[in-house]
């Protein structure tokens, strides 16, 4: 089946405007993530949903940065006045548990460029 | 804070034995995973190994844990100039809250030279 798709694959945004990122999990994975990923970083993580609910948020950098997740499908991570320190690739990963005992399956990512 | 160290970067030559290696720091980890990237894209899952095991081998590719010392190595024989990516360790820690969350070295760029 598809795996983890994001949209879209590149966005450039003004300093200051708002920027919506979308995240279709694989079918039946009940766990979602969020992780960013700075040029030549590794992996810094945002936010992780069970079902519809974040018990993780810990990772929100500020808050600017919000998410939601409708049912156990869609997310859409969301960043309000954007900054340039906000560029980044944005990475969604999903899993079928999220105990730990299934492993991440990741998109291509969103691309951010904040001039 | 739980962190994940790996070096930096490796350079290999065609044919040869690549072996990536990473430090992590909580002992309680339940699973521990390799994930490949190759250039503009996402994290490719390659192989992981469950904590009550030593050793996996899948292929080309050869897991060893060390429990003890919380070292994990990753080898991949015969190496191919198709290897060239960066190598990310990523464990789940095992603390309230966050279970289910990997976190991730900073990942090493293997270079295989022709």
């Amino acid at each position: 089946g598809a795996g983890v798709s994001q949209s879209p694959s590149n966005k450039v945004t003004e300093k200051g405007k708002d920027v919506e990122l979308r995240c279709d999990p694989i079918s039946g994975h009940t766990a979602l993530y969020w992780y960013r990923q700075r040029l030549g970083q590794g992996l810094e993580f945002l936010i992780y949903f069970q079902g519809n609910s974040a018990p993780d948020k810990s990772g929100l950098p500020s808050d600017r940065f919000s998410a939601e997740r409708t049912g156990e499908s869609v997310s859409t991570l969301t960043i309000q006045r954007t900054q340039q320190e906000d560029s980044a690739v944005y990475l969604c990963a999903s899993s079928l548990g999220g105990q730990g005992n299934s492993p991440l399956h990741f998109g291509n990512g969103t691309r951010l460029t904040v001039t | 804070g739980e962190d994940v160290e790996q070096s930096l970067f490796l350079s290999v030559r065609e044919g040869d034995s690549s072996v990536i290696n990473c430090t992590y720091t909580d002992s309680s980890s339940t699973y521990l995973y390799w994930y490949k990237q190759e250039p503009g894209a996402g994290l490719q899952l390659l192989t992981y190994i469950f904590s009550n095991m030593d050793m996996k081998q899948d292929q080309r590719l050869t897991v060893l844990l060390n429990k003890k010392d919380k070292h994990l190595s990753l080898r991949i024989a015969d190496t191919q100039t198709g290897d060239s990516a960066i190598y990310f360790c990523a464990e789940i820690p095992n603390y309230g809250g966050s279970q289910g969350n990997l976190i991730f070295g900073k990942g090493t760029k293997l270079s295989v030279k022709p």
